[in-house]
């Protein structure tokens, strides 16, 4: 079965600190790829960061990094130098590439930064 | 370039009646997304599409949900009857679809239904 799943349902940070958000994805797929969205209250859905299934380097943008395990099936989100900013909820994603790039979501990290 | 359009916003309608939501995706974008997103969860896909066809509609509650895609181009859900538990928040997503780099996706704000 394919699934998602995110077992950290709140986050808190103090601001200018770095945090790590869970994903750990089951799939027998072989070419998939992974998201992180970022969801504030307003509840837009941004985009932040990418990795595919074969891509040798971590994928990083900006202050996100994202930490592919692949042995172990994690995509862990890493943020860096926190801004109040960033309070919003997280998502993590499952590109499979196989079923016509069929994206599903996890539960979601909601993620607090105290000034 | 314009991004996907959603209407309504906002809907409340009573139970057993009958709602509709619109999407119009980026222009290009073969594949798009219908999702469910109650509230404190994350998105749940209902039906995808791929051009004009359905690709994937497993989670779609074929009994009062339904959807289509015309000429490739924008999308209708449509619930009918509605029940309390369809209060959510719909989004609509699109993307370039299979062979794009990312596959991102690009989501339109949403239209919030209440079932009163």
């Amino acid at each position: 079965a394919q699934k998602i799943t995110q077992t950290q349902p709140g986050m808190f940070v103090q601001e200018k600190e770095a945090v790590t958000l869970d994903c750990t994805y089951d799939t027998s797929d072989q070419s998939y790829g992974l998201f992180w969205y970022k969801q504030p209250s307003s509840g837009e859905m941004i985009f932040l960061i990418y990795q595919g299934s074969y891509d040798e380097q971590n994928a990083t943008e900006g202050r996100y990094s994202l930490n592919f395990q692949k042995a172990r099936k994690s995509a862990n989100l890493v943020i860096s130098a926190s801004q109040l900013g960033d309070s919003a909820m997280y998502f993590c994603a499952m590109r499979l590439k196989t079923s016509y790039d069929k994206v599903i979501f996890g539960p979601g990290t909601s993620l607090s930064v105290i000034p | 370039e314009a991004g996907v359009a959603q209407s309504p916003r906002y809907k409340i309608i009573e139970k057993r009646q009958s709602v509709a939501f619109w999407c119009n995706p980026i222009s290009g974008h073969a594949t798009l997304y219908w999702y469910q997103q109650i509230l404190g969860q994350g998105p749940k896909l209902l039906i995808q599409f791929q051009n004009n066809g359905v690709v994937d509609d497993s989670q779609l509650p074929k009994d009062r949900f339904s959807a289509e895609r015309l000429k490739g181009v924008d999308s209708t859900l449509k619930i009918q009857p509605a029940k309390l538990e369809d209060s959510a928040v719909y989004l609509c997503a699109s993307s370039l679809g299979p062979g794009s780099n990312t596959g991102e996706l690009f989501f339109g704000e949403g239209s919030r239904l209440t079932v009163l």
